[in-house]
């Protein structure tokens, strides 16, 4: 079945450093993928809608120029939380379909932690 | 703006219980709608697919319905087992692949 591949699977950094997360769809493309983010014990919040070969679409409330988005391929966009603080920590995950009305998958997952 | 309500927010239940996990809408012009269960610090493992034009979709012990009109979808699970434990999340899809998920409900399947 189709698969989402997220790296890494946890970190920890500094804060005012920034971090890359990546989301790989492994065996279909994905011209689409989105990014979600979810505090503990709280539903999942959609960020941001990554674009192939487009500008990203943010949802209201999230900093573009905080939550960098770059769907360079159509098997691999990435997320960068610049300049980190730690209420940004969360678990940020992906999601990725071969098309529009299939299945929804989701990797596995990223836990960042910022001190 | 899609909004999804889940019920009851936590269950517990013996081994070997059916059980019914009820998931409500606003949005009633949805492409499809999902179920996932999350174990804790996981991701999402997708359950069950169901299109907008179906009425349920079965995948072993699980069921679920989708009622598009009355903007409600039900998560039947049959003879519940302890390694169902997790929290089950219901998302409907109005916006090719953008979903919009509910709080979830918890559950937990004493042995």
């Amino acid at each position: 079945g189709a698969v989402v591949s997220q790296h890494p699977s946890w970190v920890i950094c500094k804060s005012g450093t920034s971090v890359k997360i990546e989301c790989r769809s492994l065996d279909f493309q994905a011209t689409t993928m989105f990014w979600y983010r979810q505090f503990p014990k709280q539903s999942l919040m959609l960020m941001a809608t990554s674009n192939e070969g487009s500008k990203a679409t943010y949802e209201q409330g999230v900093e573009k120029d905080k939550f960098l988005i770059n769907h360079a391929s159509l098997t691999l966009s990435t997320l960068t939380v610049t300049s980190a603080h730690p209420e940004d920590s969360s678990f940020y995950i992906c999601s990725a379909t071969p098309r529009s009305n299939s299945p929804l998958h989701f990797g596995n997952g990223t836990r960042l932690t910022v001190t | 703006k899609q909004e999804v309500t889940q019920i009851p927010a936590a269950l517990s239940v013996p081994e070997g219980e059916n059980l019914v996990l009820n998931c409500s809408f606003t949005d009633s012009a949805i492409y499809n709608l999902q179920w996932f269960r999350q174990d804790p610090g996981k991701g999402l493992t997708s359950l069950l697919l169901i299109q907008s034009s179906q009425r349920e979709q079965t995948s072993g012990r699980l069921n679920a319905s989708l009622d598009k009109s009355s903007g409600r979808s039900t998560l039947y699970i049959a003879a519940s087992q302890p390694g169902d434990s997790a929290t089950y999340l219901c998302a409907p899809n109005t916006n090719a692949g953008k979903s919009t998920f509910g709080d979830g409900t918890t559950l937990t399947v004493k042995p």
